[in-house]
């Protein structure tokens, strides 16, 4: 089986413009996650959803940062408009259910200038 | 507040020794779900091993283990006879269970460096 899916892996873009990040999860799994990493801060959760349905999106760091599961197989993750301090290696993880360990895709690299 | 600290920023350790990743974590829940993760230099974050609150044994898979003292709220990784490729950065998790979510709170990390 597939795990989980992102593209880009990598994304270079400038200051302003819109970033959209695109995630599959494993077929079947109920919960899905976006993390933030960087240096500074380490592995930050941003929203997760349970069942296409968002339930904690209390991590989008503001108003610039928003996400959707219009599905069970797919979620984005946009970014508009971008900044510099946005630049960070964004995961998208699912997991089977409550308790169950997440697995990660293999995280976009976004670089804004 | 739930924490998750690992005192270690880095470790070093000859290859065919066993090495221990420390993890303390700090919360009230009851219930809750304790996780390592590994990130290699490739940057892909591979699942390890799980520990829940109320199991009686500590978690083993393969060559991973996890010391589970509950009462000193420690939850550290044992890597039995270490090879070139544990050479990684490893990520201690917790699950609180209060709020029945399944997230994850994540430690800063320990970066391990195995010695040929």
């Amino acid at each position: 089986d597939a795990g989980v899916i992102q593209s880009p892996r990598h994304e270079v873009t400038e200051m302003g413009q819109e970033v959209t990040l695109r995630c599959k999860p494993i077929s079947g799994h109920d919960y899905l996650f976006w993390y933030r990493q960087t240096m500074m801060r380490g592995l930050e959760l941003l929203i997760y959803f349970n069942n296409n349905v968002p339930i904690d999106d209390s991590g989008m760091p503001e108003d610039r940062f928003s996400a959707k599961m219009p599905n069970a197989s797919f979620s984005n993750l946009k970014i508009q408009p971008s900044e510099p301090r946005d630049s960070a290696v964004y995961f998208c993880a699912s997991s089977l259910a409550v308790y169950n360990e997440q697995f990660f895709g293999p995280g976009t690299r976004l670089t804004v200038l | 507040a739930q924490k998750i600290t690992q005192t270690q920023p880095g470790m070093f350790v000859q290859e065919k020794e066993a090495v221990t990743l420390d993890c303390t974590y700090d919360t009230s829940d009851p219930s809750y779900g304790l996780f390592w993760y590994k990130q290699p230099s490739s940057g892909e974050m591979i699942f390890l091993i799980y520990q829940g609150s109320y199991d009686q044994q500590n978690a083993t898979e393969g060559r991973y283990s996890l010391n589970f003292q509950k009462a000193r709220k420690s939850a550290n990784l044992v890597i039995s006879a270490s090879q070139l490729g544990d050479s990684a950065m490893y990520f201690c998790a917790m699950s609180p269970g209060s709020s029945n979510t399944g997230k994850l709170i994540f430690g800063q990390g320990t970066t391990l460096q195995v010695k040929p």
